[in-house]
């Protein structure tokens, strides 16, 4: 099984800072990852795929790099509607999700 | 806009099979494939299975002997079985379209409760 950890676990942050996130595999998975936002209550909403590639619709805003074993997702400027759990996901090989980064307001 | 919908019990009891239902809406079920995807209380999300419009299947290893996928073209539905439930299979479970290996529509999930 491909492990996926995700850190940190919780962030705070301010309507307007930058954030960073990261996401570590357990092995190579080259490019072969995506980002999905979700809000309590609802299911996951597709940012990026691909590591890097952003989902048609979702805001210039959110960005991701990486490949091989470590990947970042980041949001240029928090918006209020950006508080929520950020989750990774590869599918390298079967399909398996990081635990979640939750961004809270500072 | 693709919409999907989870249906089914929200409590069901030891021992017994959970069974759920996915409706598909706003586009064709055919061409893509299915996921199930599930979420235990205040945990991560894990991937349970897929089915191919055509009805191939792939599941989760650590669940595969347990989990039965299947589809209904003609009520554009896709289904979930998941037999001899513990406690530990309380979750919300979602369904997704799979597209490219990855998920890009999702229903808002069902919580079933597995309790006596």
């Amino acid at each position: 099984d491909i492990q996926m950890t995700q850190s940190p676990s919780t962030l705070s942050a301010s309507v307007g800072d930058r954030v960073t996130m990261t996401c570590r595999a357990s092995q190579s998975i080259s490019s072969w990852l995506a980002w999905y936002q979700q809000k309590p209550g609802k299911g996951p909403k597709l940012l990026i795929y691909k590591a890097s590639s952003l989902e048609s619709g979702v805001p210039s805003r959110f960005s991701g790099s990486g490949s091989g074993t470590e990947f970042t997702l980041t949001i240029s400027s928090l918006q209020p509607d950006d508080f929520a759990t950020y989750y990774c996901q590869q599918y390298n090989s079967y399909w398996t999700f990081g635990q979640g980064t939750k961004v809270e307001i500072k | 806009q693709v919409q999907l919908q989870e249906s089914g019990p929200g409590l069901v009891k030891p021992s017994e099979t959970l069974s759920l239902t996915c409706t598909v809406s706003g586009g064709s079920i055919s061409s893509y494939y299915w996921s199930w995807i599930r979420q235990p209380p205040g945990k991560g999300l894990e991937w349970i299975g897929y089915i191919f419009y055509s009805g191939s299947t792939s599941y989760n290893p650590s669940l595969k002997s347990r989990v039965t996928i299947s589809v209904d073209t003609s009520k554009n539905q896709f289904s979930l079985k998941l037999s001899s439930v513990t406690a530990a299979d309380t979750a919300v479970y979602y369904c997704a379209r799979m597209y490219n290996n990855y998920f890009d529509y999702w229903g808002q999930g069902t919580l079933v409760t597995v309790s006596s």
